[in-house]
């Protein structure tokens, strides 16, 4: 069964310092990885994927995700945090042999950045 | 372009008492999902459906129902509300071809309280 797993439910960070926020995954075969962001009382809005290519994904407002095939690992990173970059992440994963599209999701991390 | 829209943003149920929830899309994507989202548990999959007129269960299904009689709308309906259906719950959708494949596209959720 395809599962996700966000180790940490809070990071907290300062702004300007670069942050992490962890994901590792359990799927057959080669994984579509995805992380997306929620921001108070929103939708989630999507970041970044990762179906096949070069492991390092870059995404929207300067997020980046390393896929790591040996760990099955898709961290989320950022070189410089900003205090607006708090918010509500969730990694999610989608077997390559799914003709439905469903992501199963993560439960979740929340990124507190402080001035 | 309004994306996924859903109707209504708020609810508040007694016990026992049915509702439904609508989900529209406007970008033509074959794909619909309703989630739910509860603290420290993400997003877990009620039902979902691959085309007009058809739907299937996801992770979390009983007590929901729903259909798909146009390709725009996905409706969730609770025949008899409980309190454990308390929840935020999200509608999405997304599309089977191009560069934004795998993507889900989300509402900006649903707030339903049951007494």
């Amino acid at each position: 069964a395809q599962s996700v797993a966000q180790p940490e439910d809070q990071v907290n960070v300062a702004e300007g310092n670069p942050l992490t926020v962890k994901c590792t995954y359990s799927v057959s075969g080669n994984p579509y990885l995805f992380w997306y962001v929620q921001y108070p009382n929103r939708g989630l809005q999507f970041l970044l994927k990762y179906i096949t290519g070069d492991n390092l994904v870059k995404g929207s407002y300067g997020f980046e995700a390393e896929f790591n095939k040996s760990q099955t690992s898709f961290h989320l990173k950022k070189p410089s945090a900003l205090v607006s970059d708090s918010a509500l992440y969730f990694c999610a994963v989608r077997a390559p042999s799914s003709n439905t599209g469903k992501l199963i999701f993560g439960q979740g991390t929340t990124l507190q950045v402080k001035p | 372009n309004a994306g996924v829209t859903q109707t209504p943003k708020f609810r508040v149920l007694k016990t026992g008492q049915s509702m439904t929830l609508l989900c529209a899309q406007d970008m033509n994507h074959e794909y619909m999902y309703w989630y739910r989202q509860d603290p420290g548990m993400g997003l877990r999959l009620i039902h979902y459906s691959v085309g007009e007129g058809t739907t299937a269960k996801g992770e979390v299904p009983d007590g929901y129902n729903v259909s798909r009689l146009k390709k725009q709308n996905f409706l969730l309906g609770l025949e008899s509300a409980a309190p454990s259906q308390t929840s935020v719950y999200f509608c999405a959708s997304s599309r089977t071809s191009g560069s934004r494949t795998g993507e889900l596209f989300f509402g900006e959720g649903s707030r339903l309280t049951v007494l």
